[in-house]
């Protein structure tokens, strides 16, 4: 069956750039969106189609796609971006979800 | 703004079948570019995506739940609803609704739009 994999953790210091990557076999041929989710609230879409950018998310926010691996960048990382990110996909008209990526801001 | 509210018992007995309803409002739940869907999150793990539904009835299903799942769709009431059998403490989570993009001509995209989760626990 199809997996998406993210790394478990990361962390960066503010002002730095992060990285946050999910890979999956031939994800680049499909759409991969992201969500950030902040303790005790509902996940909130921060990129969708590859690297779209929905109203109200901030410009610091990008997404590319290509190959096996999808990326979300964070450039200008604040305090306020520490959460939980979780990257998705469709495979048979299946949703799935990245394991997720606990982002530290230290 | 659109808003979605979840609604249901929080606690559910082993065996029995756990029932939600999402509540659709500033938005119709008749629109032909959105699916609505019901995805899981137990306590301190990831998301699972459960199934979504088209206005007109049309579903899709996580094979892995398939077998349990029902989703259906109340256009009147603009709600739609979920339905999974015989659960144990493996399906104690925190239950989201939420707006996908995508109709039976579009491809199935991405979430925009959720609930803010209603926590359902299985126990006796």
């Amino acid at each position: 069956s199809y997996e998406l994999t993210q790394p478990p953790s990361m962390s960066v210091s503010p002002g730095q750039t992060a990285s946050i990557t999910c890979s999956g076999d031939k994800l680049g041929d499909r759409y991969a969106c992201w969500y950030q989710q902040k303790p005790g609230q509902s996940p909130v879409l921060v990129i969708y189609q590859d690297s779209k950018r929905p109203s109200g998310i901030p410009e610091r926010f990008s997404g590319s796609n290509s190959g096996n691996t999808a990326t979300l960048t964070i450039s200008g990382t604040q305090a306020m971006d520490e959460a939980d990110y979780y990257c998705q996909a469709w495979d048979s008209s299946t949703a799935l979800f990245g394991g997720g990526t606990k982002l530290t801001v230290l | 703004q659109l808003q979605l509210q979840e609604s249901g018992p929080g606690l559910v007995k082993p065996s029995e079948t756990l029932s939600l309803t999402c509540t659709v409002s500033g938005g119709s739940i008749s629109s032909n570019s959105y699916y609505w869907g019901w995805i899981r999150q137990p306590p301190g793990e990831g998301l699972e995506w459960i199934g979504s539904v088209y206005y007109s009835g049309s579903t899709y299903y996580n094979p892995s739940l398939k077998s349990r799942v029902t989703i259906s769709v109340d256009t009147s009431k603009n709600q739609f609803s979920l339905g999974l059998s015989s659960v144990t403490a493996a399906d104690t989570a925190v239950y989201f609704c939420a707006r996908l993009y995508g109709s039976e001509s579009l491809p199935l995209t991405y979430f925009d739009y959720w609930g803010q989760g209603t926590l359902v626990t299985v126990s006796s």
